[in-house]
């Protein structure tokens, strides 16, 4: 199976700020990389694929980058609602697989 | 607008069974693979199975193969999952999602829409 790593495992950022997180594939992966929203309580939303493409009605100031093995979710400008942990998961291949997920929470 | 609606959780005994339900609305069903993910309480996100648009294909994480069974009634616009033989660490929110793109098969198709999740609880 192939294991994805995310760093950090959490981060405290302020309103505005620039946050990244990094997600790794034990394998490459060629583009086929999701990144996913969750907050307490709630189901998962998809906010890219495909590494890159933010799926329908996602904001810009989400972006994804990253083909192989590495793999980088950017929010540009945190807001108040984009306070949750995010996680990658690989499609390139059965079973998919999740990262563990990056916590990102007010400083 | 895309819905799925999951149902059929509850409190369940080790080693009996229980059948989950995800229906589907405002697409065309037949036409998307769908998934179980499931997270336990506290964890993280584990895929458990997709089937294929016309249920021909299906695949199983390790973890629950042999005793869980994914199927679908296109007819009823609703995913199934059929538990047996459950176990404490089986306990969890269970959600299911579709594939973003028609027709796929084999993977290499991302998820979009997403249900709210029904919960799994294995307990004596």
């Amino acid at each position: 199976d192939i294991q994805m790593t995310q760093s950090p495992s959490s981060l405290s950022a302020s309103v505005g700020d620039r946050v990244t997180i990094t997600c790794r594939a034990s394998q490459g992966i060629g583009n086929y990389l999701a990144w996913f929203q969750q907050k307490p309580g709630k189901a998962p939303k998809s906010l890219i694929y495909a590494a890159s493409s933010l799926q329908s009605g996602v904001p810009s100031k989400f972006s994804g980058s990253g083909s192989g093995t590495d793999f980088t979710l950017t929010i540009s400008s945190l807001q108040p609602e984009d306070f949750a942990t995010y996680y990658c998961q690989q499609y390139n291949t059965y079973p998919f697989t999740f990262g563990p997920g990056t916590k990102v929470d007010i400083k | 607008q895309v819905q799925l609606v999951e149902s059929g959780g509850g409190v369940v005994q080790p080693g009996r069974s229980l059948r989950l339900s995800c229906a589907a609305s405002g697409f065309t069903f037949s036409s998307y693979g769908v998934h179980w993910v499931r997270q336990a309480p506290g964890k993280g996100l584990e895929w458990v199975a997709v089937i294929s648009y016309d249920g021909r294909n299906k695949y199983y994480a390790d973890s629950v193969k042999g005793r869980f069974t994914i199927s679908r009634d296109n007819s009823k616009d609703t995913l199934y999952l059929q538990m047996n033989s459950l176990r404490a660490e089986d306990t969890a929110v269970f959600f299911c999602a579709k594939d973003r793109e028609r027709y796929c098969t084999g993977g290499s198709c991302p998820f979009d829409f997403w249900g709210q999740g029904t919960l799994v609880t294995v307990s004596s």
